[in-house]
């Protein structure tokens, strides 16, 4: 079974840092791209990041990019968002999400539960 | 960046009935590169539909994705209880990959 479990997140303070975890388990992690999606509360779906399997190309969103890095451990199973400079609007959850194989399946088909980050003093 | 307009905030409908939501791009996504995503409140989005028109595993026939260029729509034929949810398009053809706002469809 395709399972990806999140952790890392938080209170933290505007201009703070967080790293955000993702354990994955029930395929073969190198070989998928892997991506963040937030959500603010009551919000809609934001794209943060992707990151292909090998780790050659990894693409952000204008409103995170200098400010967060996405990374992965194919040896751990594990994806992660190191967050920088935060700011309140950075408030979301974080959902780990799978893509499918192939350069043309860059759609997030498994998701995570999602954890909590907040940016508040 | 692509920007993807779902034209209804919501849609009032009752059980049984057809539901049409439509995702507008503001440029033609490349290679039909359009996904649908369901979501419930409490849970993480669910795929329903990629590249315009392909179910995603285990999701059943009575939800159809449909559209080429910059207009696409998913189809809901006949609602069951358990499809009143918020519905998402995301484009995936070129980064950013962006969503639209969602629609949400509730119960009339």
């Amino acid at each position: 079974e395709v399972q990806m479990v999140e952790s890392g997140g938080g209170l933290v303070k505007p201009g703070g840092s967080l790293r955000l975890s993702c354990a994955a388990s029930g395929f073969i992690f190198s070989s998928y791209n892997m991506n963040w999606v937030r959500q603010a509360p009551g919000k809609g779906l934001e794209w943060v990041s992707s990151i292909s399997g090998s780790s050659t190309y990894m693409y952000y969103a204008d409103s995170v990019k200098g400010r967060f890095t996405i990374s992965r451990d194919n040896a751990k199973n594990s994806l992660y968002l190191q967050m920088n400079s935060l700011r309140a609007e950075d408030t979301a959850v974080y959902y780990c999400a799978r893509s499918d194989l192939g350069d043309n399946s860059a759609y997030s088909h498994y998701w995570g539960q999602g954890t909590l980050v907040t940016v508040s003093s | 960046e692509i920007v993807l307009t779902q034209s209804a905030g919501t849609l009032s409908l009752s059980p049984g009935e057809r539901a049409t939501l439509s995702c507008r791009a503001s440029q033609s996504v490349s290679s039909n590169y359009l996904a649908w995503y369901q979501q419930k409140p409490g849970q993480a989005p669910r795929l329903l539909i990629y590249a315009a028109s392909s179910r995603a595993t285990g999701i059943p026939d009575r939800f159809s994705g449909s559209g080429s260029g910059t207009d696409f729509t998913l189809t809901i034929s006949r609602l069951e209880p358990e499809d009143f949810a918020v519905y998402y398009c995301q484009q995936y053809g070129s980064s950013p990959r962006t969503f639209g706002q969602g629609t949400k469809v509730e119960i009339k």
